[in-house]
């Protein structure tokens, strides 16, 4: 059974604040790992793609790290706005093919 | 990125009835995808909807509960047969450009959130 686990549930920050959360997931038969947010009542949305052990992505303020050897990816928020409240879904895909979503980390700004 | 259309967003079913939700993505996609998230729980895929034949079903998910049509490269819809309550959740149209290949990225609809009495 293949688990993909996400730390912490949830997360209540101040404006301003950097914040981080993690992603676990099995070390073998890697392909690929995928970051979206989710915002209430919209689609959830791709943030990134990785692929290579070692690869860090940025997207303005966000950026994530991931390690395939010891099957874990951070993502990172720097300065945190109201609008990065959402739900952060990390999902691992394996070389046969099959995407596992973790639960997610619910992020809460406070202006 | 590719826009998807699903509805309807939200409804409120009776015990034993179905219910059929349609998603429309705005250009030529390889492939489709239905997820549902219970409350609580990860998003978990339901099945592959493939164009013009049978949808390939995860395990825990069979035909005759989540009857799936993909009649052309763009639209597809989920049936949910004989609900109940456990059936209550949102559901997820998503896709997957072909030149993203196997890694890319997945486009999501808004989702519809059933819930059921």
């Amino acid at each position: 059974i293949l688990n993909v686990e996400q730390s912490p549930q949830s997360l209540h920050v101040q404006e301003g604040d950097s914040t981080n959360f993690t992603c676990s997931f099995p070390s073998s038969n890697f392909y690929a790992l995928h970051w979206y947010r989710w915002e209430t009542a919209k689609s959830p949305e791709a943030l990134f793609v990785m692929t290579l052990n070692g690869d860090e992505k940025k997207k303005g303020r966000i950026s994530a790290t991931l390690n395939t050897k010891e099957g874990y990816s951070y993502l990172y928020i720097k300065g945190s706005q109201p609008e990065d409240s959402a739900t952060y879904l990390c999902a691992f895909r394996s070389n046969t093919g099959k995407l596992i979503f973790g639960q997610g980390t619910t992020l809460q700004v406070k202006p | 990125s590719a826009v998807i259309s699903q509805k309807p967003s939200r409804d409120i079913c009776q015990r034993g009835t179905s219910l059929t939700i349609q998603c429309q993505v705005d250009s030529q996609v390889t492939m489709m995808f239905w997820y549902r998230q219970q409350p609580g729980q990860s998003l978990t895929l339901i099945a592959t909807a493939n164009q013009g034949s049978e949808a390939t079903y995860e395990s825990g998910f069979v035909i005759d509960k989540f009857p799936i049509s993909r009649p052309n490269l763009t639209f597809s819809t989920l049936t949910v047969s004989n609900m109940s309550p456990e059936d209550s959740s949102i559901y997820l149209c998503s896709a997957r450009r072909l030149a993203g290949g196997a890694a890319g990225e997945l486009f999501f609809g808004e989702g519809s959130r059933l819930t059921v009495l």
